[in-house]
């Protein structure tokens, strides 16, 4: 393992179902990330969290919603969704939020989304 | 924000053989320059980076050059292997530093 957990690994859910991704990070970094991965935008930044606060939302639709209860845990709501939101849903955290240039992210496995 | 272009998407190379894929970049305050390779199956990893104070880096078979000047970087893959094969992407940060921003990846095949 990495440092960065996710679970679960696979999911498949139908589109009136509500489910939710956790990571979970014991690094002692104080930044995570969602992004998303699919065939179109290979890797797509949805969020950023730093010290537990929401720095970024990238334009992300609301069925997707985020909580970052302290700073080694980050999970991804998701409620309603399209069959187009099907992908790889990868976690990473960094050191240091504001000196990612310094440190880089360290991704968990993903999660293996499947809505039908 | 960071623009980050790569090429090609995808690459075969005989086994052996070197790999080179290419990035460029649009801001030039970015002074930090990642590779990630993703397999079949799992999570990217960092397998090289680089910093604007030199212009290469060099472990074992893997190198990646830096031109600040023209804002592009190179990964180079010398005598590839199989276990080569993946998916490489890289990556600079924004101008806030906060985030990367990812190529939007190379598939290199090595052919035995």
């Amino acid at each position: 393992e990495t440092g960065v957990t996710q679970t679960p690994r696979h999911l498949v859910m139908g589109m009136t179902n509500k489910k939710s991704l956790k990571c979970e990070q014991h690094l002692g970094h104080n930044a995570m990330y969602w992004y998303k991965q699919s065939a179109k935008k290979p890797l797509e930044l949805m969020f950023v969290y730093s010290l537990e606060e929401r720095v970024e939302n990238n334009s992300v639709p609301s069925r997707f919603s985020p909580e970052c209860p302290n700073s080694s845990h980050l999970f991804l709501h998701l409620h309603t969704l399209q069959p187009e939101d099907s992908a790889l849903y990868l976690c990473a955290s960094s050191q240091e939020w504001d000196r990612v240039g310094n440190y880089g992210y360290t991704f968990g496995s993903g999660t293996r989304l499947t809505v039908v | 924000g960071e623009n980050v272009e790569q090429h090609p998407s995808t690459l075969s190379v005989q086994e052996g053989d070197s790999a080179v894929i290419k990035c460029t970049y649009s801001d030039s305050a970015s002074n930090y320059f990642p590779w990630y390779k993703q397999e079949l199956g799992k999570r990217p990893q960092l397998i090289i980076d680089i910093r604007s104070n030199v212009g290469e880096k060099k472990d074992q078979r893997i190198a990646v050059t830096l031109n600040k000047t023209a804002k592009h970087f190179s990964l180079h893959i010398t005598e590839t292997q199989p276990e080569d094969s993946a998916v490489y992407f890289c990556a600079a940060p924004s101008f806030g530093n906060e985030k990367l921003t990812f190529g939007t990846g190379t598939r290199l095949t090595i052919i035995p």
